[in-house]
């Protein structure tokens, strides 16, 4: 199993540019979710999904949409890139998204914004 | 709100054991976790506590006190590489989206 898969690892956009990060698990996890992490700041959940065809919103959505079509899939879209999306990203998935369920995190993307 | 409290730094000597406190305030209570995040890399889980008490998994212990809305984890025999942060996430009970809420994270340095 290779777990959950992020990419790009780095990436860097200009101002205004849309770009995708893909993130894929091999797992049959349920639930999947995307973080971002900032300095000082604890990771923070930007949009989630418990199965395909769900999806809902985290503490900090705008900006960033989601969709899930597969079990395996859930990538995130930046529509037009700012500099406060600066930040490393991280996927993670769980088996159903149980109160008690570890997550499962990718090895993130480092995205900068200019 | 919800607030998760924990020491920004903390350094230790190889060998030695250290704790690593966490003090939270959250809309209910549903469980507590401690994950370690090495540099660079993502984060691990490594302790789960619902019940009030002392979790041991080998090195690593973590001990939840729910009344005081507190835990603290435990590293016996420190080792360098233990060099990491460690993040505590608490699951509150709202169902809207505070799903896990995790604090800032303590970076404690081992030295030899």
């Amino acid at each position: 199993n290779a777990g959950v898969t992020q990419t790009p690892k780095f990436q860097v956009l200009k101002t205004g540019q849309s770009m995708t990060l893909q993130c894929a698990q091999d797992m049959n996890h349920e639930y999947m979710s995307w973080y971002r992490q900032d300095p000082g700041m604890g990771l923070r959940l930007i949009h989630y999904s418990v199965g395909a065809g769900i999806t809902d919103q985290g503490e900090v959505p705008n900006g960033y949409n989601v969709s899930r079509s597969t079990t395996e899939d859930f990538p995130l879209r930046l529509l037009s890139a700012a500099p406060s999306q600066t930040s490393v990203y991280f996927c993670a998935s769980s088996p159903t998204g149980g109160d008690n369920e570890k997550l499962f995190f990718g090895s993130g993307t480092q995205l900068s914004v200019l | 709100g919800q607030n998760i409290d924990q020491p920004t730094e903390m350094t230790a000597t190889e060998g030695a054991i250290v704790q690593i406190n966490c003090t939270y305030q959250t809309s209910g209570f549903n469980g507590l976790f401690w994950y370690q995040q090495h540099a660079g890399e993502a984060p691990t889980f490594l302790s789960y506590n619902v019940l009030d008490g002392l979790e041991e998994k080998g090195r690593f212990s973590s001990f939840l006190s729910r009344s005081k809305g507190y835990s603290y984890l435990l590293l016996k025999e420190l080792q360098m590489k233990d060099s990491a942060s460690y993040l505590c996430a608490v699951r509150p009970l709202s169902y809207n989206t505070d799903k896990l809420i995790f604090g800032t994270g303590t970076r404690l340095q081992v030295f030899p």
